[in-house]
């Protein structure tokens, strides 16, 4: 069965320091790949996205992500921590082509200290 | 302003007693979703509708109901709640599979 995994539940780091969520999935083929964040209270807002092309992919509030095919992964990546990074990330796998199905992973909590 | 809208956003209901959470979008989109949110679970999604009067069953269906009469609605149903789905419930909406998954503010649900 399809599933997506973030091992890490809590990650605390240093104002200004780098990050790095991790997120791997298991999937038969490449599916589409999401990154979500969810600020204390609010809903999901989407930082970024792979379908195909670049596995580089640049999102807003200074995110980036990699997709590795060959380990199955697409880790979130910040270079310089900001106290408003604080919230939880989930990943997510959209099933193509167009089976509408999504599997969220069960989230990282970042703890941004000053 | 484009946005997904849930109603209510907190609820208090005993069990057995038939409730709606509503869900609207204003962007015109075709695809509708429902989740729950559970600590230490992640979203977990319930329905989804890929249009008008289309639906189908996500990975969590027991014990809820959708109907997509419009576009623009999506309505979650549970005709018999239970303590065991007290929950924070998003509605979502997308133009196509492929792009980003719009959310709402969330309904914070609890049966007693």
């Amino acid at each position: 069965a399809q599933s997506v995994t973030q091992p890490d539940i809590h990650i605390t780091v240093s104002e200004g320091a780098s990050l790095e969520l991790r997120c791997n999935y298991s999937y038969g083929a490449t599916p589409y790949l999401f990154w979500y964040v969810q600020s204390p209270g609010q809903g999901l807002q989407l930082l970024l996205k792979y379908f195909s092309g670049d596995t580089l992919v640049q999102g807003i509030k200074g995110f980036e992500a990699e997709f590795k095919r060959s380990q199955s992964s697409f880790n979130l990546r910040k270079p310089s921590v900001h106290w408003s990074d604080a919230a939880e990330y989930f990943c997510a796998v959209g099933e193509p082509p167009g089976t509408y199905k999504y599997i969220f992973g069960t989230g990282t909590r970042l703890k941004v200290l000053a | 302003e484009a946005q997904v809208t849930q109603n209510p956003r907190y609820l208090i209901t005993v069990t057995g007693k038939k409730l709606t959470v509503t869900c609207s979008q204003n962007m015109n989109h075709e695809y509708m979703s429902w989740y729950r949110q559970d600590p230490g679970l992640g979203l977990r999604q319930i329905y989804y509708s890929m249009n008008v009067e289309v639906t189908d069953k996500g990975d969590v269906p027991e014990g809820y109901k959708v109907s997509r009469k419009e576009k623009r609605n999506f309505p979650l149903i549970l005709e018999s709640p239970s303590p065991n789905q007290t929950s924070l419930y998003f509605c979502a909406s997308s133009p196509r599979t492929e792009l980003e998954q719009y959310f709402g503010p969330g309904t914070r649900l609890t049966v007693t």
